[in-house]
């Protein structure tokens, strides 16, 4: 099993720019979320999903639209880059949600200029 | 609400000095709460994590944690640290509703460093 995986590993925009984080899990997991890492803010949750179809906000969803047309895939899509967004983002999973051990893919740093 | 307070941003000891990494939470209802290790440039991992079993829970590594009610405190600890320790650790919360689903809740995280 690969786990869960996400690409790119970097990037760099431009602000104003748009783009999709990538995010695959081969586990079967019906909770998917993403993160955005900051320097001594710890993680903090952006979407999450508990299913294809099924999609809610987080603690920090502005700027951010997400989707799950698959149990595999939970994309993160960036419409208009902003310099605030400069983070590194991570995509987890999970069987059932915040109760259960959420695996981690390995991240994406972005920067936006 | 739930939260998480981690006391500490950044905690340094010896090669085989004890390890004491402090995380208090706040909760509504009972609590499920985890560590997590987030080494250099990579994701996080399970350290360990408690589900309203008992309340001393071990870990991957000799890490352990305790769980008490009455301080609503979840501190990490192991006896004897080792080089490879060195990392970023987070304690995280999340609130189960008799079932639905809360999502985490992490705490801002602690870099451990540990000196030769």
């Amino acid at each position: 099993n690969a786990g869960v995986t996400q690409t790119p590993k970097f990037q760099v925009l431009k602000t104003g720019q748009s783009m999709t984080l990538q995010c695959a899990q081969d586990m079967n997991h019906e909770y998917m979320s993403w993160y955005r890492q900051d320097p001594g803010m710890g993680l903090r949750l952006i979407h999450y999903s508990v299913g294809a179809g099924i999609t809610d906000q987080g603690e920090v969803p502005n700027g951010y639209n997400v989707s799950r047309s698959t149990t595999e895939d939970f994309p993160l899509r960036l419409l208009s880059a902003a310099p605030s967004q400069t983070s590194v983002y991570f995509c987890a999973s999970s069987y059932q949600g915040g109760l259960d051990t959420q695996y981690f893919g390995p991240g994406t740093r972005l920067t936006v200029l | 609400a739930q939260s998480v307070t981690q006391l500490g941003s950044h905690v340094s000891v010896s090669e085989g000095a004890l390890v004491l990494l402090r995380c208090n939470y706040s909760s509504s209802v009972p609590p499920y709460l985890f560590w997590y290790v987030q080494y250099p440039n990579q994701g996080l991992q399970l350290l360990l994590k408690y589900t309203s079993a008992a309340t001393l829970v071990k870990g991957i590594n000799g890490f352990e944690a305790e769980f008490k009610k009455s301080e609503t405190s979840f501190h990490l600890t192991k006896p004897s640290a080792h080089m490879s320790d060195a990392a970023e650790y987070f304690c995280a919360v999340s609130e189960n509703y008799g079932g639905s689903q809360g999502n985490l809740i992490f705490g801002k995280g602690t870099k451990l460093s540990v000196k030769p």
